[in-house]
């Protein structure tokens, strides 16, 4: 069971440089974000999606965009990388309820660490 | 504006002995859900609790406890008789509303790290 994967686990980039990180879930599941994980910062929100082909900012989106073409993909890109942007990087999932509402209980990925020169 | 505070950074016992990880927060809202995330070395964040505004009883499971108390806004948690496989980074979460869908982000702390000496 995979759950929630994130493509790829490592990368470096030079400054300008642009790049997609992909997480894809098995779960069904409607919720999806990502979140960028620093150091002394816990975990911030950047953008989210509450269903294919839906997407908003979170907290800190600048730097970043997003699409969700399909249902089990949410893919995070950087159009023009910079230093700032080193981080590690969460996808998360989340289910809807019967109801419609939300669990709050977030399935994560194992992350993904940029680095940008 | 949402705030969780969780005033220590790093954390250090002896295994077997209790340990209580403490999370303060500071919302509006009156209904909201708090959450204890554990992030192993591993790297990957796993859900270990929910708990509603209006529910202030306090929850155990096994080793795990946790202590809501509204009237100081916290939302504790101890582990009694630690084990090396406790050792993590835990966070502390706050729900917030964030679209008509009602659909809710979390709000994180930054975090304890928490390491059982053997």
């Amino acid at each position: 069971n995979a759950g929630v994967t994130q493509t790829p686990k490592f990368r470096v980039l030079k400054t300008g440089q642009s790049m997609t990180l992909l997480c894809a879930q098995d779960m069904n599941h409607e919720y999806m974000y990502w979140y960028r994980q620093d150091p002394g910062m816990g975990l911030r929100l950047i953008h989210y999606s509450v269903g294919e082909g839906t997407t908003a900012k979170g907290e800190v989106p600048d730097g970043y965009n997003v699409s969700r073409l399909k249902k089990q993909n949410f893919l995070l890109g950087l159009e023009s990388a910079a230093p700032s942007q080193t981080s590690v990087y969460f996808c998360a999932s989340s289910p809807r309820t019967s109801g419609g509402g939300w669990t709050g209980e977030l399935f994560f990925g194992e992350g993904s660490r940029l680095t940008v020169l | 504006a949402q705030k969780v505070t969780q005033a220590q950074t790093e954390i250090s016992v002896v295994e077997k002995e209790d340990v209580t990880l403490d999370c303060v927060y500071e919302t509006r809202d009156t209904t909201y859900y708090l959450f204890w995330y554990k992030q192993p070395p591993s790297g990957e964040l796993v859900f270990l609790i929910r708990r509603n505004s209006f529910d202030e009883q306090n929850e155990i499971s096994g080793r795990y406890s946790w202590n809501f108390q509204k009237s100081t806004s916290s939302f504790n948690f101890t582990i009694t008789a630690s084990q090396v496989v406790d050792s993590a980074v835990y966070f502390c979460a706050l729900s917030e509303p964030i679209s008509n869908f009602g659909n809710e982000k979390l709000t994180f702390g930054t975090g304890t790290r928490l390491t059982i000496i053997p």
